[in-house]
């Protein structure tokens, strides 16, 4: 059965950069087209994707946020860690790490870890 | 940016047919996925692949896509099935996704 969980909710202050964690277990980041991404939502609003990676190490921002995002793996730990800096009020929300999958040309999200709670606040 | 445009809510009677639409350019040309979140919990993906159904995920959701237009299609339509929904495709290696449309069932 495949998991992915986020690590811990996190308080954090304008203009510091915030770190997530996904852990990953029931398949491994290094067999095959397997992928793991990061979806963002803000209270009341909808998803958002911010970045995603596979196990040959492709990787893929979001254009609006791409030069605040970094997405890495460490297959020895079987986690996907997401990098976001400079952050801001308004990054206020519920991150989500979720698998991506893959068949031909399509690519879904399926499963999706807990959340975690992110506040961004002085 | 690539943009799906989804309906904001949809009403249906128990038991009734509730359509969802997600509106993109080309959307033909792309896969569509669509996710069902309730409040307080993490989304679940209900159709992959434009109209491929989950294992777990009951008969009565299915999904289409042609033209510029998806649908997500709830038949009998439940009061457990009242949620929010969103489509998802992807565009040069982005995945995106729709607004959401808040499905009530009364």
């Amino acid at each position: 059965q495949v998991t992915l969980k986020e690590s811990s909710p996190v308080l954090v202050k304008p203009t510091e950069t915030l770190t997530l964690t996904c852990i990953v277990s029931g398949f491994s980041l290094r067999n095959g087209r397997m992928g793991v991404g990061w979806i963002r939502q803000p209270p009341g609003k909808a998803l958002e994707c911010l970045a995603h990676i596979f196990s040959n190490d492709e990787k893929s921002y979001s254009t609006s946020l791409k030069s605040r995002l970094t997405i890495s793996e460490d297959t020895s730990k079987s986690q996907v860690v997401l990098t976001m800096t400079n952050m801001d009020p308004v990054d206020t929300g519920t991150y989500y790490c979720a698998q991506v999958r893959e068949l031909g040309a399509a690519n879904w999200f399926d499963p999706w870890g807990q959340g975690t709670l992110v506040i961004v606040s002085s | 940016s690539y943009e799906l445009i989804q309906p904001p809510s949809v009403s249906v009677s128990p038991g009734q047919t509730a359509s969802i639409t997600c509106s993109g350019d080309k959307l033909r040309d792309k896969f569509a996925s669509w996710y069902q979140q309730k409040p307080g919990q993490s989304p679940v993906l209900v159709i992959y692949r434009d109209d491929k159904r989950p294992s777990g995920i009951p008969e009565r959701f299915s999904g289409s896509n042609s033209g510029n237009t998806a649908t997500l299609t709830i038949s009998g339509t439940q009061p457990m099935d009242e949620a929010d929904y969103y489509c998802q495709a992807w565009d040069t290696s982005t995945a995106v996704f729709g607004g959401g449309t808040k499905l009530t069932v009364l």
